[in-house]
């Protein structure tokens, strides 16, 4: 099994560009989750999906949208990049909400100029 | 709203030393609490949760109730243990782990 996989692993946009990061799991999770990690601010939940066709709001929703077409994908858009959204987008997925492992993939490092 | 606090950004001890990094939570009901670990360009990892009272590489963790604190110990601290420690609650009712700011740990020899 791959676990968690995110594309790309690098990007640089400029402002105002729009890009998608794909994540994708293969443990039939029904959670999938969007986490943004920046030095001294830990993680930061931004979007999350409870199950096919579903997705919720996290703590830093603004500037991004997500979709959960299929149960294995959880898309991640910008629509119009700024700065402030270089950042490292860390998707995680898990059986279950609440007390179940989250299983985390290797991070997209995005840099807006 | 449910908070977790990890206090302290950086730690930096001597191998050998004990090595103690705090965790607080706001209380609101009875969370479960997990310790992931990030080793240098590695994903997150779970490192123990504390309903399974493991130890996993030396590192414990014991809930405190009445402190709401859930401090992760390692008697003995090594230069592998260098990493970002991340603690995270989660609270049944919630959808979401909610993690603190994270407390990296850095062991010189």
């Amino acid at each position: 099994n791959a676990g968690v996989t995110q594309t790309p692993k690098f990007r640089v946009l400029k402002t105002g560009q729009s890009m998608t990061l794909l994540c994708a799991q293969d443990m039939n999770h029904e959670y999938m989750y969007w986490y943004r990690q920046d030095p001294g601010m830990g993680l930061r939940l931004i979007h999350y999906s409870v199950g096919e066709g579903t997705t919720a709001k996290g703590e830093v929703p603004d500037g991004y949208n997500v979709s959960r077409l299929k149960k294995q994908n959880f898309l991640l858009g910008l629509e119009s990049a700024a700065p402030s959204q270089t950042s490292v987008y860390f998707c995680a997925s898990s059986y279950a909400a609440g007390s179940y492992e989250q299983y985390f993939g290797p991070g997209t490092r995005l840099t807006v100029t | 709203a449910q908070r977790v606090t990890q206090p302290e950004k950086l730690l930096s001890v001597f191998k050998g030393a004990p090595v103690e990094l705090k965790c607080n939570y706001s209380y609101s009901g009875s969370p479960e609490l997990f310790w992931y670990v990030q080793y240098s360009r590695q994903r997150l990892q779970l490192l123990l949760r504390h309903i399974s009272r493991e130890s996993i590489k030396g590192f414990t963790a014991d809930l405190n109730k009445g402190e709401t604190s859930f401090h992760l110990k390692k008697p003995f601290a090594q230069e592998e243990d260098s990493a970002m420690y991340y603690c995270a609650p989660a609270w049944q009712a919630g959808t979401a782990l909610i993690f603190g700011k994270g407390t990296t740990l850095s062991v010189s020899s």
